[in-house]
C-alpha cells in the first residue's frame, strides 16, 4: 500500500493563480480531510469528507474548494492564490468509524509559497 | 470559541528524565488524540482516547485523558533522544466530531 500521496511536494505560485493539490489514498477510507500548517499554530481543518460525493467545510475553507468523486481521490483547488495561503499542507485519511480517525493517516504534505 | 492549549509550547530536557505535556480544551469532547511530527516531516498518530479516564501506554509515552476536567497528558518516562520532536493533541468536539481542532503543539528536545 502506497498509503496517502500528495503531489507535487513543493509549489511556487503567483498572486492570482490557482492550481490543485492532488491526494488520494489506497485504504479505501471514507474519511478524507485538507489541513494547512503555518508556524505556531498547529493544524487548521480545510475541508474534509465523509465519502464519495459527500464533502463539507471545516475551519478555514475560504478560498479552496474540494471534491470527491471517487472513495480513493480528494484534490484541493486554490481558486486565486493569495499570499495568506503561503502554508504546508497535510491531507490525511481514516476509517469513518469512530469519526474521523482510530487514528488519521497523513501524506507526506505539499509545502507551497505564494509570491 | 473552541480552543485547545497545549502547554508547555517548548520543553527542552536531559535524557532519562520524566515530563508531562498537558493539553487542556474548552469545548465537550470524548474524542482526543495524539499525533508526533518530526521536523520536515508529516504527522504520525500516537494515541486515540476515546472515554473518560482512557490510559494508553506506547514504550516510554503514556497518554490519559480527564473529560471532566477536559484535560489529556502525554507522560514521558525516562526520555531518549529519539523521542526529539514535536507533539500535537486534537480535540474532536461533540458537536462536530468529524472536525479536529489541534493545539499548536509541543516541540520536545532531548539531550544526551
Amino acid at each position: 500500500n502506497a498509503g496517502v500521496t500528495q503531489t507535487p511536494k513543493f509549489q511556487v505560485l503567483k498572486t492570482g493563480q490557482s492550481m490543485t493539490l492532488q491526494c488520494a489514498q489506497d485504504m479505501n477510507h471514507e474519511y478524507m480531510s485538507w489541513y494547512r500548517q503555518d508556524p505556531g499554530m498547529g493544524l487548521r481543518l480545510i475541508h474534509y469528507s465523509v465519502g464519495a460525493g459527500i464533502t463539507d467545510q471545516g475551519e478555514v475553507p475560504n478560498g479552496y474548494n474540494v471534491s470527491r468523486s471517487t472513495t480513493e481521490d480528494f484534490p484541493l483547488r486554490l481558486l486565486s492564490a493569495a499570499p495568506s495561503q503561503t502554508s504546508v499542507y497535510f491531507c490525511a485519511s481514516s476509517p469513518l468509524a469512530g469519526g474521523p480517525g482510530i487514528g488519521q493517516f497523513f501524506g507526506p504534505g505539499t509545502r507551497l509559497t505564494v509570491l | 470559541e473552541l480552543k485547545v492549549e497545549q502547554n508547555p509550547l517548548f520543553l527542552s530536557m536531559q535524557e532519562g528524565k520524566n515530563y508531562t505535556i498537558y493539553c487542556n480544551y474548552s469545548t465537550t469532547s470524548d474524542r482526543l488524540y495524539w499525533y508526533r511530527q518530526d521536523p520536515g516531516k508529516s504527522l504520525e498518530s500516537l494515541f486515540v482516547l476515546l472515554s473518560n479516564g482512557a490510559v494508553k501506554q506506547e514504550g516510554r509515552l503514556m497518554a490519559s485523558l480527564d473529560t471532566k476536567a477536559r484535560l489529556s497528558t502525554l507522560h514521558i518516562t525516562a526520555a531518549v533522544h529519539d523521542l526529539s520532536a514535536t507533539y500535537f493533541c486534537a480535540v474532536a468536539p461533540m458537536d462536530s466530531n468529524y472536525q479536529l481542532i489541534w493545539g499548536a503543539g509541543t516541540k520536545l528536545i532531548i539531550k544526551p
